[in-house]
């Protein structure tokens, strides 16, 4: 079965600065992954998907994330992040039509 | 825009007593979807269908939970007894494609369960 890591369960950067957000994936066969975002008490958004089209993906509101099979690894980033950024985050591949979440990380942004 | 809606938004009930929220996705998507999400924590699925068919429930609770999607449209949980580690998000979603590992799908706002 299919399952993902997300490395650091709350992350806080100042607004304006760089925002990684780290996932990692374990399986033998590259699964599609999924990058979803949830605001206080609010359902899942999708922020953007990787199908095999293309390793680097752009999502909404300005975030992207790069599929690294040499590293079993798809990290989200920003480039400058906002403070409506602040919200929780959750990498999930598609397993059978069904979204595997892991744990999520809390990105906290800093005025 | 089309979206999943859920009802109630917020529900605070007694242990022992039953609680039931429903769930109409968005108009043509076959595929729905019950998650559980408990505070601090991913999301967890409790039950998948395909238009009225039970395709995964391999992690609902069945001596106190059930669901049901009788005409392929729209859905109920209903939770009896609940107990107080039910407190909880719960979450649907839909998708219109069919159980595809490419399939995106799409999340109602939640009904937050609160059992005292």
């Amino acid at each position: 079965a299919q399952s993902v890591t997300q490395l650091g369960s709350h992350v806080s950067v100042s607004e304006g600065a760089l925002v990684l957000l780290r996932c990692n994936y374990s399986s033998s066969v590259p699964p599609y992954l999924f990058w979803y975002v949830q605001y206080p008490n609010q359902g899942l958004q999708l922020l953007l998907k990787y199908t095999s089209a293309a390793t680097l993906v752009k999502g909404i509101n300005g975030f992207e994330a790069e599929f690294k099979k040499s590293e079993t690894s798809f990290h989200l980033t920003k480039p400058s992040a906002h403070m409506s950024d602040a919200a929780e985050y959750f990498c999930a591949p598609n397993q059978g039509g069904k979204l595997i979440f892991g744990q999520g990380t809390e990105l906290s942004v800093k005025p | 825009e089309a979206e999943v809606a859920q009802s109630p938004r917020y529900k605070i009930t007694e242990k022992s007593q039953a609680v039931a929220f429903w769930c109409d996705p968005i108009s043509g998507h076959a595929t729905l979807y019950w998650y559980r999400q408990i505070l601090g924590q991913g999301p967890e699925l409790l039950v998948q269908f395909q238009d009225e068919s039970v395709v995964d429930d391999s992690q609902l609770p069945k001596d106190r939970f059930s669901a049901e999607r009788l005409k392929g449209v729209d859905s109920t949980l209903k939770i009896q007894p609940a107990e107080l580690g039910d407190s909880a998000m719960y979450l649907c979603a839909s998708s219109h494609d069919r159980g595809r590992d490419t399939g995106e799908l799409f999340f109602g706002e939640g009904s937050r369960l609160t059992v005292l």
